[in-house]
C-alpha cells in the first residue's frame, strides 16, 4: 500500500525567508505526486502536481517541488514567505495505473512571522 | 464553472440520527471520493466510487453508507453506528488517470458536530 510521510507536522519561517515542506513517498512505482493548500473550513486547493512529464514542477503561488526517485521525495518549496502563505499543506500521491485512491500525508501548518 | 458542490456547508446530528452530506459535480469526472478530516490525521477515505452504480469501501468505511445513482451525485450517509461523526467532510471527484489534465477538485466541505 502506498503511504505519504510529510517531515514537521508545522513550520514556522519569518516573511521573506525560504519555505521549504517536506514530503515522502513510498510506492514500488513512481506515483503521481500532488501538493496541496488548505485554508481553515475551506475545500483543498491544487498546488502543484508531478505526472512523471518533468521533475521540476511550478505551481500557483510561487510554489515550485522538485520529483526525487533516489530520494522517494517531493519536498514543495517558495524562495520567499509572503503572509498569506500561511495555512495548512497536504502532499498525496496516487496510483498511476488505474484510478488511484490517492493517498495523503498528514499534513503541515505553515506560520509566517512579520 | 465547473467544480463540486457540498451541501450543507454546517450540519448538526443528534444521537442516534442519520445524516446525508450532498456533492454534486458537474465536471464529467467518472471518480467520485469522500473523505473524513480530523485534526492531526490528514485526510482518510471512508468511500470511493469509479462508475455510476458501484462503490468500494475506504480505509474508515465503519458507520457510513454511499449511492452513486447517477454520474454527478454520490451522497454520503453518516449513520448512528458512526460513534464519533464529528469531523470535517471533503468530496472529491477525479478523471482518469490517462488524461493530460489528470488531477482531483475537490468541494468546499461540510463540518458535521453531533449536538
Amino acid at each position: 500500500a502506498q503511504s505519504v510521510t510529510q517531515l514537521g507536522s508545522h513550520v514556522s519561517v519569518s516573511e521573506g525567508a525560504l519555505v521549504l515542506l517536506r514530503c515522502n513517498y513510498s510506492s514500488s512505482v513512481p506515483p503521481y505526486l500532488f501538493w496541496y493548500v488548505q485554508y481553515p473550513n475551506q475545500g483543498l486547493q491544487l498546488l502543484l502536481k508531478y505526472t512523471s512529464a518533468a521533475t521540476l514542477v511550478k505551481g500557483i503561488n510561487g510554489f515550485e517541488a522538485e520529483f526525487k526517485k533516489s530520494e522517494t521525495s517531493f519536498h514543495l518549496t517558495k524562495p520567499s514567505a509572503h503572509m498569506s502563505d500561511a495555512a495548512e499543506y497536504f502532499c498525496a500521491s496516487a496510483g498511476g495505473t488505474s484510478y488511484g485512491k490517492l493517498t495523503f500525508g498528514q499534513g503541515t501548518i505553515l506560520t509566517v512571522h512579520p | 464553472d465547473g467544480g463540486i458542490t457540498q451541501s450543507p456547508k454546517y450540519l448538526f446530528r443528534k444521537e442516534g440520527q442519520n445524516v446525508t452530506l450532498s456533492c454534486e459535480q458537474n465536471l464529467n469526472h467518472d471518480a467520485m471520493y469522500w473523505y473524513r478530516q480530523d485534526p492531526g490525521q490528514g485526510l482518510r477515505l471512508i468511500y470511493y466510487s469509479q462508475i455510476v452504480n458501484d462503490f468500494q469501501k475506504g480505509d474508515i468505511a465503519e458507520g457510513y453508507s454511499v449511492s452513486r445513482e447517477k454520474k454527478e451525485s454520490f451522497p454520503l450517509t453518516v449513520t448512528s453506528a458512526q460513534k464519533n461523526p464529528t469531523a470535517f467532510y471533503l468530496c472529491a471527484s477525479s478523471n482518469s488517470p490517462g488524461q493530460t489534465n489528470y488531477g482531483y477538485t475537490f468541494g468546499s466541505g461540510t463540518r458535521l458536530t453531533v449536538v
